[in-house]
């Protein structure tokens, strides 16, 4: 089955330091690679959504330039926070949509926990 | 803002029970998943429905696509341990984008 890899699970990071989270589509080609946050038990908010090869598109209220997203291959998505606060600190999950896929059921990675201190 | 409507929000049963939840919502969604995420993980997907109408099981999990369109329902049988987690309903919004919404999820806790 499809498999994303995430990494890192977690970091520790100071306040003020940008992090770079990774998402790779292990065994598929991933035109579309999205980007959630989820604060303690809350439920999954959607970040942005990144294509292959283009500007990722960011949803209402988040920061593009706090939060980088480049989508350089069809196999590798990176989210990076930059001039990290501890109010970024959350639970960061990316998940992949296989290339050529009509359905949606997307595969998620592990998650990466992110504490900034 | 959230459209998918979740309840129960939490649920502690007897290990051996069946479980039920559902997820609704004010608009028409083409599709409905459920997706299991346990503590420190990512989600994973359980039951994806394409039809409205459509009943689909997988094991003891058997999950319905409102003829309405606009709510969904998941039951667990005989629950057991391993099935401790957060339950998420989850769909592409009515403006037909590529993304998901998610539900607020519901928390099951198993007494054994």
């Amino acid at each position: 089955g499809a498999v994303v890899s995430q990494h890192p699970s977690r970091v520790i990071c100071k306040s003020g330091t940008s992090v770079k989270i990774e998402c790779r589509s292990l065994d598929f080609q991933a035109t579309t690679m999205f980007w959630y946050r989820q604060f303690p038990k809350q439920s999954l908010m959607l970040m942005a959504t990144s294509n292959e090869g283009s500007k990722a598109t960011y949803e209402q209220g988040v920061e593009k330039d706090k939060f980088l997203i480049n989508h350089a291959s069809l196999t590798l998505s990176t989210l990076t926070v930059t001039s990290a606060h501890p109010e970024d600190s959350s639970f960061y999950i990316c998940s992949a949509r296989p290339r050529g896929v009509a359905n949606y059921g997307y595969t998620f990675g592990s998650g990466t926990r992110l504490t900034v201190v | 803002g959230q459209q998918l409507n979740q309840s129960p929000q939490s649920m502690f049963i007897q290990e051996g029970e069946d479980v039920s939840m559902n997820c609704t919502s004010s608009s028409i969604f083409n599709t409905w998943l459920w997706y299991k995420q346990d503590p420190g993980e990512g989600p994973v997907l359980l039951i994806a429905l394409y039809k409205a109408g459509e009943l689909t099981s997988n094991g003891r999990l058997t999950a319905q696509f409102g003829i309405t369109r606009k709510d969904s329902f998941l039951n667990i049988s005989a629950s057991i341990p391993s099935d401790v987690g957060i339950y998420f309903c989850a769909g592409p919004p009515p403006e037909g984008a590529q993304k998901l919404v998610f539900g607020q999820g519901t928390r099951l806790t198993i007494n054994p």
